[in-house]
């Protein structure tokens, strides 16, 4: 399973867009793209999926470069309810069935 | 996607005793997982639970102290057996969902597990 790296916390205000970068060198070919999220007390939720170019949904947009190195997350105009820990997961197939590895995650602080 | 549920949402348990945690999907799924978040970190797989067979458990963590039972396609049940403070934690169960090969994954809200 690819190892993911990202920054361990990034702070922010209401209102801006927050680009949260990471890096998977070692990305297999099948490999898909999962960012998740997780608010206190909660289990991480689904946000987006990519697997190259540009995906965009209605909460976030994911951008993969070419060579799937590495891959940001954007949330646009956050809001204090945007605060949560973002993990970036690489996955695919394996012989052992599906299996996610959570990396540390990043630990945004959106400020009014 | 998949709604999820777990029992308890949360205890408080005394050393040496076990706590068997619930895990309701609403609709039938292959493979379940569970996971384990301590305090301030982030998830940590125990192990995958097929339906009908023996559940596969990652390294650091044994069938004598987490019995996960597998009875149909929609339940599984995790044991914390012999509990210790040091198994203080948030145990999670998650099921497969999205496109076949996309690996996505849908979470339960967890069980705060906390330990004397």
């Amino acid at each position: 399973l690819a190892k993911t790296t990202q920054p361990i916390s990034m702070d922010s205000y209401e209102g801006q867009e927050v680009n949260i970068t990471c890096s998977h060198n070692n990305i297999a070919t099948n490999d898909y793209i999962t960012w998740y999220q997780q608010f206190p007390s909660q289990g991480p939720r689904f946000i987006i999926q990519g697997y190259k170019t540009k995906v965009t949904n209605e909460v976030a947009s994911l951008f993969i470069p070419a060579d799937r190195k590495s891959s940001t997350l954007s949330l646009p105009r956050v809001s204090l309810s945007d605060t949560a820990v973002y993990y970036c997961l690489v996955d695919g197939p394996n012989t052992g069935g599906f299996k996610t590895i959570f990396g540390a995650g990043t630990r945004l602080f959106v400020k009014a | 996607s998949a709604v999820i549920s777990q029992k308890p949402s949360r205890d408080i348990c005394q050393r040496g005793t076990s706590l068997t945690i619930q895990c309701q999907v609403d609709s039938q799924v292959t493979m379940m997982f569970w996971y384990r978040q301590q305090p301030g970190q982030s998830l940590t797989l125990i192990a995958t639970a097929n339906q009908g067979s023996e559940a596969t458990y990652e390294s650091g963590f044994v069938i004598d102290k987490f019995p996960i039972s597998r009875p149909n396609l929609t339940f599984s049940t995790l044991t914390v057996s012999n509990m210790s403070p040091e198994d203080s934690s948030i145990y999670l169960c998650s099921v497969e969902g999205g496109a076949i090969g996309t690996d996505t994954q849908y979470f339960g809200p967890g069980t705060r597990l906390t330990v004397l």
